[in-house]
């Protein structure tokens, strides 16, 4: 089993509409989530950083984290063709300093 | 935001030869740096940990002898594909961590753009 679990996708949306993408992970030591965006040929991007259970919004971006069920959310609103990319979810902490695991990634495309 | 660079960003080379990438933080100090690979439409996989002024810690299966990883300064990170065969072909992505938020360290790991390496 992955310590990070992600739908690959892909995912095809309206502009306009709301993305949901989702990971489950399964190391109980993480407490750092975060969610990266990475464009064709190009190094991942951090969108959104949380710490432990609860949301964070940020401009059209939140992210949730429910660690009681191992589960994390990035919620994207109002989607936009330049949001087409791939959405990576990661956990880090515990005693491995700084190391993030990512999950497989989701490929996200917004068409006009 | 703080700008991690690579170098090359592309290189194409024969089977058998050695390929170094570079991986430099350019506005701030990196005590560790960490060097990714990816596959197509695969994930990232974490490769090594680099520390400035000590050996790299490898992850399991990742062979130290051919993924040579160099941290000589705060600001540099080298990594040299050694006797590179087809199968090494892939995208190697480095990060680095801010020397200066260590208490919230994870937000602070910047990526580089990558290199796309081939390997003929």
């Amino acid at each position: 089993q992955k310590e990070v679990e992600q739908d690959p996708g892909p995912l095809s949306v309206p502009e306009g509409a709301i993305v949901s993408l989702n990971c489950t992970y399964s190391n109980s030591a993480f407490q750092y989530f975060m969610w990266y965006r990475q464009y064709s040929r190009k190094g991942p991007e951090l969108l959104m950083y949380t710490y432990s259970s609860g949301n964070k919004e940020d401009g059209r971006f939140t992210a949730q984290v429910d660690k009681s069920s191992k589960y994390i959310s990035l919620f994207i609103r109002d989607s936009q063709p330049s949001d087409s990319a791939t959405y990576l979810c990661a956990g880090a902490g515990g005693t491995s300093y700084g190391k993030l695991t990512f999950g497989q990634g989701t490929i996200l495309t917004v068409h006009p | 935001g703080a700008v991690v660079s690579q170098h090359p960003s592309r290189v194409i080379c024969k089977s058998g030869t050695s390929v170094k990438i570079e991986c430099r933080s350019l506005d701030f100090q990196a005590t560790t740096m960490f060097w990714y690979r990816q596959f197509p439409k695969q994930s990232l996989m974490l490769m090594a940990t680099s520390n400035e002024g000590s050996k790299a810690t490898y992850e399991q299966g990742v062979e130290k002898d051919k993924f040579l990883i160099n941290h000589a300064s705060l600001t540099l990170s080298t990594l040299t594909v050694t006797s590179a065969h087809p199968e090494d072909s892939s995208f190697y992505i480095c990060s680095a961590l801010s020397l200066f938020r260590l208490a919230s360290s994870t937000d602070t790991q910047y990526f580089g753009p990558g290199t796309r390496l081939t390997v003929l």
